[in-house]
């Protein structure tokens, strides 16, 4: 199967700092990139996809100020988490997709601690 | 109305039994169906994906898909507590790119 790489795998800062993640599709163009946040014990809540060169959509509820998504290359997303609080504290997931009926290869995901 | 429901469980088979995970969905002009595995604190893992009606088997899985019914269901054979996870159904609209999950069915495979 196809392979997604995401670094850091776990980052703590403190709050009001920035952080970002990269999301990288390994041995595939990926033509759409998905991110999603998952708290414990819950269900996956997709926060933004984002295509090649475009800017990305955004979910209802989601900040785009927020959480800036930057998808530069069909290889490489990437998400800033922006003036960071201890409620963004959470598992930051992302996917890649090659094009349309393909399937969605997740990455291992980071987990992100705001103290 | 979900776009994808599944029965949260938790589902418990005792280990060579068969579990049955089941799921379904309300748009039907879905072309696209998954079955991810997602252990605890780990990301979701594609295990399978069915596009036709009927069945797909990949070694002691077997995805069964209804489109009639707009339903789709994952067969285990053998369960093994390694099985032990939870089990995550998708489904991708006719229209659109995004995926919809459903919140997932936990397994317990009983050694």
């Amino acid at each position: 199967g196809a392979v997604v790489s995401q670094h850091p795998s776990r980052v703590i800062c403190k709050s009001g700092t920035s952080v970002k993640i990269e999301c990288r599709s390994l041995d595939f163009q990926a033509t759409t990139m998905f991110w999603y946040r998952q708290f414990p014990k819950q269900s996956l809540m997709l926060m933004a996809t984002s295509n090649e060169g475009s800017k990305a959509t955004y979910e209802q509820g989601v900040e785009k100020d927020k959480f800036l998504i930057n998808h530069a290359s069909l290889t490489l997303s990437t998400l800033t988490v922006t003036s960071a609080h201890p409620e963004d504290s959470s598992f930051y997931i992302c996917s890649a997709r090659q094009g349309a009926r393909y399937e969605q290869y997740f990455g291992p995901g980071t987990r992100l601690t705001v103290t | 109305q979900k776009e994808v429901e599944q029965n949260s469980g938790p589902l418990s088979v005792p280990e060579g039994a068969i579990a049955s995970l089941n799921c379904t969905y309300s748009d039907r002009g879905s072309q696209s169906f998954f079955w991810y595995r997602q252990y605890s604190g780990k990301s979701p893992e594609l295990i399978m994906f069915i596009y036709s009606n009927g069945d797909k088997e990949d070694g002691r899985f077997t995805a069964q898909l209804n489109k009639a019914s707009q339903y789709v269901s994952l067969l285990i054979r053998d369960s093994q507590p390694s099985d032990s996870a939870t089990y995550l159904c998708a489904v991708n609209p006719n229209t659109g790119n995004q995926f919809y999950f459903g919140t997932g069915t936990s397994l317990t495979v009983i050694p």
